[in-house]
């Protein structure tokens, strides 16, 4: 069955830098796109990128855009979120998700990132 | 950006009776190709979102027969038949179609 694992979540400083891994396994990951998505404590879900099944093409939230980056080695069935100049606003837990064709079919558990001094 | 507005944002209901939501997009979500990319997801509390219903209508796997989902173009609506414990969380509706993608601010059901 699909199991998608993040981790590398944490406290970091604001103006700091951490990068995010989610770890695919029971699907051939090398066909599929995927997705970062957001949620800070106590709101709602905000999508935060996407990549495509050979990482040609990426989309990303005007939130994030020039700071955070997708990337993914399908050589590890991994995907990850560099995530630079984080501020207080960026604190969240972040999914990776799988794509489904215009939707997301599976989410990860999670992994906490809080900015804060 | 594509906004997407649920109503209500509280939803208590009565364990048995039926629940509905609505969601309403602000540009049409029918793709070129003819479907249209409307999709619920259901978060317990403490947990991940869970997808139960995905372009409009077509519930996932092990996803409950009393969860439906209805609509077209702009307009959306997730209906519970009869609610029950384990119902309770929050659902989203999210858009697939346009860059970014968007969700709605989640409706909270919880039990009278």
């Amino acid at each position: 069955q699909v199991h998608l694992v993040e981790s590398g979540g944490g406290m970091v400083q604001p103006g700091g830098s951490l990068r995010l891994s989610c770890a695919a396994s029971g699907f051939t990951f090398n066909t599929y796109a995927m997705h970062w998505v957001r949620q800070a404590p106590g709101k709602g879900l905000e999508w935060v990128a996407f990549t495509r099944y050979d990482g040609s093409n990426k989309y990303y939230a005007d939130s994030v855009k020039g700071r955070f980056t997708i990337s993914r080695d399908n050589s590890k069935n991994t995907l990850y979120l560099q995530m630079n100049s984080l501020r207080a606003e960026d604190t969240a837990v972040y999914y990776c998700a799988k794509d489904a064709s215009h939707s997301l079919d599976y989410w990860g558990q999670g992994t906490l990132v809080t900015v804060s001094s | 950006d594509v906004v997407m507005t649920q109503s209500p944002l509280s939803l208590p209901v009565t364990l048995g009776q039926p629940a509905s939501i609505s969601c309403r997009s602000s540009q049409s979500l029918v793709h070129g190709d003819g479907n249209t990319y409307l999709n619920w997801f259901q978060q317990r509390p403490g947990q991940s979102p869970r997808r139960l219903i995905y372009k409009v209508s077509n519930r996932d796997s092990g996803v409950p027969d009393r969860f439906s989902g209805s609509g077209s173009g702009t307009d959306f609506t997730l209906k519970i038949s009869r609610v029950e414990a384990e119902d309770v969380g929050v659902y989203y509706c999210m858009q697939g179609i346009h860059w970014p993608w968007t969700f709605g601010q989640g409706t909270k059901v919880e039990i009278k």
